[in-house]
This record gives C-alpha cells, structure tokens and sequence, in this order.
C-alpha cells in the first residue's frame, strides 16, 4: 500500500528557509485524483493544514501561511515539497505528509487524509 | 473559516466502558461531512471514519460515526486498552482541537 516518508533538515535558523520532501512509495504519485498535503502540529498542540498539491501543479495554500508556503511536486521522483520562508520560532512543530482523497457528490464535497507520513520535527532556533 | 469544537477536552473513562466524542461545526457548510482519527503519542494520526460513518480500512467495529450538519459524534462501544489516545476531527482543511480519551 502507498506509504509516505518524509525528510529534511530538523534545525532550521530564525528567518530562513524551511524545506521539506515528502516520498512516496507503494504507489504513483500521478495514478487517483488524490491531492497531496502537508499538516504540522507543534508540540502537545492540534493540527493545522498548511497546504496541498494536485500532480498538475495546481496548489492550495492556508491563508494564514500563503504569503511563506510554497509546495512543488515532482512526479518523475514519486515526491512533494514544502518550502516556508522567513522560520520563526512560532513555525517550530512535527511537519506530516499526507494524500488527500476528496469525493464531489451533489451538494457536498467530502475530504480526508489517508495515509500520513510519520512526522519529522522541525525546530527554529538559533 | 470553519471552527470545529471538540467536547469533552478530555474523557476519563475505564476500560470496556463506552465512549462518545463529540464535534460541533460553526456553520454548516455544502461539505456534510466529517473524518475522525487518532493520535497516539509520537505517531501520526491514523484515519478511523472518513464521509461521516464510513469506517477505514482496518479500523475495528468498535468504532462508529455519526452526524450531519453540524453535530457529529464519535463512538467507541467499548474501550479497548489500545483506544486510550487523542482524537481529532476534521473537516475540509479544518481540525478539531481534540479529545483525550485517559485512563480513568
């Protein structure tokens, strides 16, 4: 089954650039109408959706975030990326990778996440 | 924006006995529908009910959903000791805050 993983540097500096990559294995990026996304969640706190990719290119951003997110694919590889500009200490959390299935039936638009990666710790310090 | 309230913050219950979670959307939207899942610490989230009532793959029948609108629930019929975890609900690109189901 589709299994993600993600990676990248886990101490990033105040005001620089946080990076991410997000493979996936067991499966091809491309094939479904899945959209892919990345959730973080700072420690012994909730989860807050930062923002997800269709494999055109075709991006969604959390409003609260846009201005600093940028996510990319690159199918030739099975992995999404995640870049966030200008780290503070507030952007400190455990970033997740996740496929998004979503489902348009009259009147309704379903959505959910399934699988996840399992996490890596992202700190900003100094 | 979406708001989804989880109550209780934390339930406090003992093994066999049944549980019921609940979440409750600041408007109801043209989405009727909600996922659940949980966490247990140091690992990802892990999908239990997606469209409302459809439980995941693997997910035993001890778990159920319910709702529409803007009430839905999450019940466990009876709490197994690996259930004990934080759950999450969600909608759209929004999450709960969560409820921590604890060993009482």
């Amino acid at each position: 089954q589709v299994q993600l993983q993600e990676s990248g540097p886990g101490l990033v500096k105040p005001s620089q650039t946080l990076s991410l990559t997000c493979t996936v294995s067991g499966g091809s990026i491309s094939s479904g109408s899945y959209y892919w996304s990345w959730i973080r969640q700072p420690a012994g706190k909730g989860l807050e959706w930062i923002g997800r990719i269709y494999t055109s290119g075709s991006t969604n951003y959390n409003p609260s975030l846009k201005s600093r997110v940028t996510i990319s694919v690159d199918t030739s590889k099975n992995q999404f990326s995640l870049k966030l500009s200008s780290v503070t200490a507030a952007d400190t959390a455990v970033y997740y990778c996740a496929r998004e299935w979503i489902v348009v039936v009259p009147a309704a638009i379903d959505n959910w996440f399934d699988p996840w990666g399992q996490g890596t710790l992202v700190t900003v310090s100094s | 924006e979406i708001v989804l309230t989880q109550s209780p913050g934390t339930l406090s219950l003992s093994p066999g006995e049944r549980a019921t979670l609940s979440c409750r959307a600041s408007q109801s939207v043209s989405s009727s529908y909600l996922a659940w899942y949980q966490q247990k610490p140091g690992q990802a989230p892990r999908l239990l009910i997606y469209g409302a009532s459809s439980r995941a793959t693997g997910i035993p029948d001890r778990f159920s959903g319910s709702g529409s609108g803007t009430d839905f629930t999450l019940t466990i019929s009876r709490l197994e000791p690996e259930d004990f975890a934080v759950y999450y609900c969600q909608q759209f690109r929004t999450f709960g805050g969560g409820t921590k189901v604890e060993i009482k």
